[in-house]
């Protein structure tokens, strides 16, 4: 069975600043690692995700992860925040060999960005 | 837009009572995935189809069914609603069972 765990539940941040979102995974199995995003009334939206290759992985605005093996997170960043980033940012773990069927999401973490 | 609709989008019913949810998949999506998101339990995977037929099942009670039907849309049934069944209900669809998931904007079930 696999885990997820996300430490901080809220994370207050002023716009510009940077910003870390931890995640911790446990798997007895190999795993593919997700970031998804929820906006205040709409449904989560895939921020960016790691299958294989290189361990940093970007967004289209800003965030990265990278994942560590031997310390089995999968943080996101973002060098500078902005207001419109504030919401719900969940990660994600499936097991390799049942694809993207079986997502396990950690508790979410709340980004509130304020100017 | 995700692309995939899910109707209605609030739900207000009583205690013992039963209501069909309904997901219409982004065009082109075979699979679809339904998922409870609540206060006390999170994000819980409860069962997914993939071109009519079930092809995995999560954390879903007896209570509960869902199917999909020829036109790829599905329906989550729940029956004999329980308080603790309030909560946000997710619809997913993937173009196939190794795609990413793209998520509907919930239905919000609330149980009295």
């Amino acid at each position: 069975a696999q885990s997820v765990t996300q430490l901080d539940s809220q994370v207050p941040v002023f716009e510009e600043a940077p910003v870390e979102l931890r995640c911790n995974y446990s798997s007895s199995v190999s795993v593919y690692l997700f970031w998804y995003v929820q906006y205040p009334n709409q449904g989560l939206q895939l921020l960016l995700k790691y299958l294989s290759g290189s361990t940093l992985v970007e967004s289209i605005n800003g965030f990265e992860a990278e994942f560590n093996k031997s310390q089995t997170s999968f943080h996101l960043r973002k060098p500078s925040v902005h207001i419109s980033d504030t919401a719900e940012y969940f990660c994600a773990v499936s097991p390799r060999n049942t694809g993207f069927q079986k997502l396990v999401f950690g508790t979410g973490t709340r980004l509130l960005v304020s100017p | 837009d995700s692309g995939v609709t899910q109707t209605p989008k609030h739900l207000i019913t009583a205690t013992g009572q039963r209501v069909t949810l309904r997901c219409s998949p982004r065009s082109g999506d075979l699979s679809v995935y339904w998922y409870q998101q609540s206060l006390d339990q999170g994000l819980q995977f409860l069962i997914q189809y993939y071109n009519g037929e079930e092809r995995a099942k999560g954390n879903i009670l007896e209570r509960f069914s869902a199917q999909q039907f020829p036109d790829l849309h599905s329906e989550l049934n729940l029956s004999s609603l329980e308080l603790g069944d309030s909560a946000l209900y997710f619809c997913a669809s993937s173009t196939t069972v190794d795609s990413p998931l793209h998520f509907g904007n919930g239905t919000r079930l609330t149980v009295t």
